[in-house]
């Protein structure tokens, strides 16, 4: 089966840097995405690792490390718009598909 | 915007019954997932579609069943409705032939809520 780790909640001041970890177990992997959720809307793409490493897309960057089953997303300069629901999620493409198991989220609160 | 769309947004129905969600991906995209997404279960994958056949299975009822048209679009049935069916599912879709299909584009989302 698979599990995916992530903290449920973390607070930051506006401008800061915030890391959300993510550890996983899994019985196929093909690698890591980072999806955003704010309230009540879709989930939307924000980074994908399947090499072990740093991806940064502007302010947000994710990391992967496939030995020890682990990555982060890093939030620079963070705003008030970047509070949100954030979920790591592990692609498996055995069989020929791409299904995608999610994390439980972490709840990223910025304050001012 | 993603540009894929669901329809009913909103689905309110008694235990019980059958309701069917409809999705139209994103002009172009292959592939159609389907995820439920409830408080005590959190965001689950539970189907996917690639250009009409399925590809990956994963949670999924029974009671539930999926397709993808000629013309792409999918519908998810849910039957024999109970009251932990009550979430939000949502449709996503990837992969332009060829392309990377790595990330995957969500729609609004329907609220089923079951009485």
């Amino acid at each position: 089966g698979q599990s995916l780790e992530q903290p449920s909640e973390v607070t930051a001041v506006e401008g800061a840097i915030v890391q959300i970890n993510c550890t996983y177990q899994t019985s196929g992997f093909y690698g890591l995405s980072w999806y955003q959720q704010h309230d009540g809307g879709a989930p939307t793409f924000l980074s994908y690792n399947a090499l072990d490493g740093l991806e940064e897309t502007g302010r947000f960057s994710s990391f992967l490390s496939r030995s020890d089953s682990y990555g982060y997303l890093l939030l620079q300069e963070l705003q008030m718009k970047d509070s949100a629901s954030y979920f790591c999620a592990v692609i498996d493409k055995t069989g020929g598909g791409n299904k995608l198991t999610f994390g439980t989220g972490t709840q990223l609160k910025v304050e001012l | 915007d993603s540009g894929v769309t669901q329809t009913p947004k909103h689905l309110i129905t008694a235990t019980g019954q059958r309701v069917t969600l409809r999705c139209s991906p994103r002009s172009g995209d292959l592939s159609v997932y389907w995820y439920q997404q409830s408080l005590d279960q959190g965001l689950q994958f539970l189907i996917q579609y690639y250009n009409g056949e399925e590809r990956a299975k994963g949670n999924i009822l029974e009671r539930f069943s999926a397709q993808q048209f000629p013309d792409l679009h999918s519908e998810l049935n849910l039957s024999s409705l109970e009251l932990g069916d009550s979430a939000l599912y949502f449709c996503a879709s990837s992969v332009v032939a060829g392309g990377p299909d790595n990330e995957q584009f969500f729609g609004p989302g329907t609220r089923l809520t079951v009485l």
